[in-house]
């Protein structure tokens, strides 16, 4: 099947500084990806939509300064956490759209802000 | 706009003992159907998913699923269930003409004693 990498699996940083999260298509390519965070035992929640070629779309409520999406080419996508504060500690998962009916998950990402 | 409720936060079985995982949604449209299964600290797997024919849908690791449209269930099922099923299961959903914007459930705990 379709697999999806995501980078780093887990990521310690300052308060105040800048974090980049990696998510690639290793064997397909994903011309839309799919940005998730997940808060401690509750369900995922989409945070934006990442388009190869074009600006990300953003759920309401989520800052596009805060999480600055970027999607170069057909197999990576990437998230950076600007300013991380110790609020936005979490698990960030990502998806690739591999066919109409199906996408698949990125391994998630641990952060913590200390 | 979709939602899915999954009645059980949590639920305990012993192994080798079947299990009945319990999804509901809501939408004004058609939608396609699907249960994740996420184990600690990684990303999420796809066990099974619905798009149409029968109502009954198999998926890996022996779970199964059947759509039931009048009650806008989708229940998850194995007949019986080892330790290594110990996870948490997601459903969700997307409707059929969006870009692939899965809509989740909180999830359920799934834990399976000796």
């Amino acid at each position: 099947g379709a697999v999806v990498s995501q980078h780093p699996s887990w990521v310690i940083c300052k308060s105040g500084t800048s974090v980049k999260i990696e998510c690639r298509s290793l064997d397909f390519q994903a011309t839309t990806m799919f940005w998730y965070r997940q808060f401690p035992k509750q369900s995922l929640m989409l945070m934006a939509t990442s388009n190869e070629g074009s600006k990300a779309t953003y759920e309401q409520g989520v800052e596009k300064d805060k999480f600055l999406i970027n999607h170069a080419s057909l197999t990576l996508s990437t998230l950076t956490v600007t300013s991380a504060h110790p609020e936005d500690s979490s698990f960030y998962i990502c998806s690739a759209r591999v066919r109409v009916s199906e996408a698949f998950f990125g391994q998630g990402t641990r952060l913590t802000v200390v | 706009a979709q939602s899915v409720t999954q009645l059980d936060s949590q639920v305990p079985v012993f192994e080798e003992a079947p299990v009945e995982l319990r999804c509901n949604y809501s939408s004004s449209v058609s939608v396609y159907l699907f249960w994740y299964v996420q184990y600690p600290n990684q990303g999420l797997q796809l066990l099974l998913k619905y798009l149409s024919g029968s109502t009954l849908v198999k998926g890996i690791n022996g779970f199964e699923a059947e759509f039931n449209k009048s009650q806008t269930s989708f229940h998850l099922r194995k007949p019986s269930v080892h330790i290594s099923d110990t996870a948490e299961y997601f459903c969700a959903v997307r409707d059929r003409g969006s870009n692939y914007k899965l809509t989740f459930g909180k999830g359920t705990l799934l834990t399976v004693n000796p």
